[in-house]
């Protein structure tokens, strides 16, 4: 089973700063099956990027991923307001579902 | 408009069954492949199971192998999840959750707003 690590587990921001967000993954992810979720508290989560640098329906571009192998990042190139949540990567392909990591808080400073 | 529903969810004894079912609108159910997928109070995501567009290919997280059973109906366009002898730990909000292709093995586009299980006597 691949483990995702998250860094750091909680990231302190001001609003229009730039926010960088790590995934670490214990084996290649094949053919960059990555993607990542944001989550606000008591809602469920979105679909913000997959394939590693694709976005999703809607999201904004201010929200890019990269990476490939064992090293993945998501960017959020000036926070806005409504930014602040959790962030979850997962990887899938390799096992029906996949695996999550542990998240990153996105939190005001 | 993509739509999950679910419902199910309840406060239930150790040992105890329950079934989660998850009504979807606003797509084609029997096209693509569905989750169900899991947040412990204020932990992380875990995924459970998983199930492709004809009941094909299923996964299950070891953690519930054995346990629980995902099935589908096409015809009624509802995902299921049987859960048997349930344990503390799987107390925790559950998600139903729609892959963007017919099989398990990608990621989740839409999600529903879960329903809540609790495992305690």
């Amino acid at each position: 089973e691949i483990v995702l690590t998250q860094s750091p587990a909680t990231l302190s921001l001001s609003p229009g700063e730039r926010a960088t967000l790590s995934c670490g993954a214990s084996q290649s992810v094949s053919s960059s099956y990555l993607a990542w979720y944001q989550q606000k508290p008591g809602l469920a989560p979105r679909l913000l990027i997959y394939d590693a640098s694709s976005r999703a329906t809607g999201i904004p571009d201010r929200f890019s991923g990269s990476g490939s192998g064992t090293d993945f990042t998501l960017t959020i190139s000036r926070l806005e307001p409504e930014d602040f949540a959790v962030y979850y990567c997962q990887q899938y392909g390799s096992s029906p579902g996949g695996t999550f990591g542990g998240g990153t808080k996105v939190e005001i400073k | 408009e993509v739509q999950l529903v679910e419902s199910g969810g309840g406060l239930v004894q150790p040992g105890r069954s329950l079934r989660l079912s998850c009504a979807a609108s606003g797509f084609t159910f029997d096209d693509y492949a569905m989750h169900w997928v899991r947040q412990a109070p204020g932990k992380g995501l875990e995924w459970v199971s998983g199930i492709s567009w004809n009941s094909g290919s299923i996964g299950y997280a070891d953690s519930v192998k054995g346990r629980f059973t995902i099935s589908r109906d096409n015809a009624k366009n509802s995902l299921y999840l049987q859960m048997n002898s349930l344990r503390a730990e799987d107390t925790a909000l559950y998600y139903c959750a729609k892959a963007p292709g017919s099989s398990p093995l990608f990621q989740f586009d839409y999600w529903g707003q879960g329903t809540l299980v609790t495992v305690s006597s």
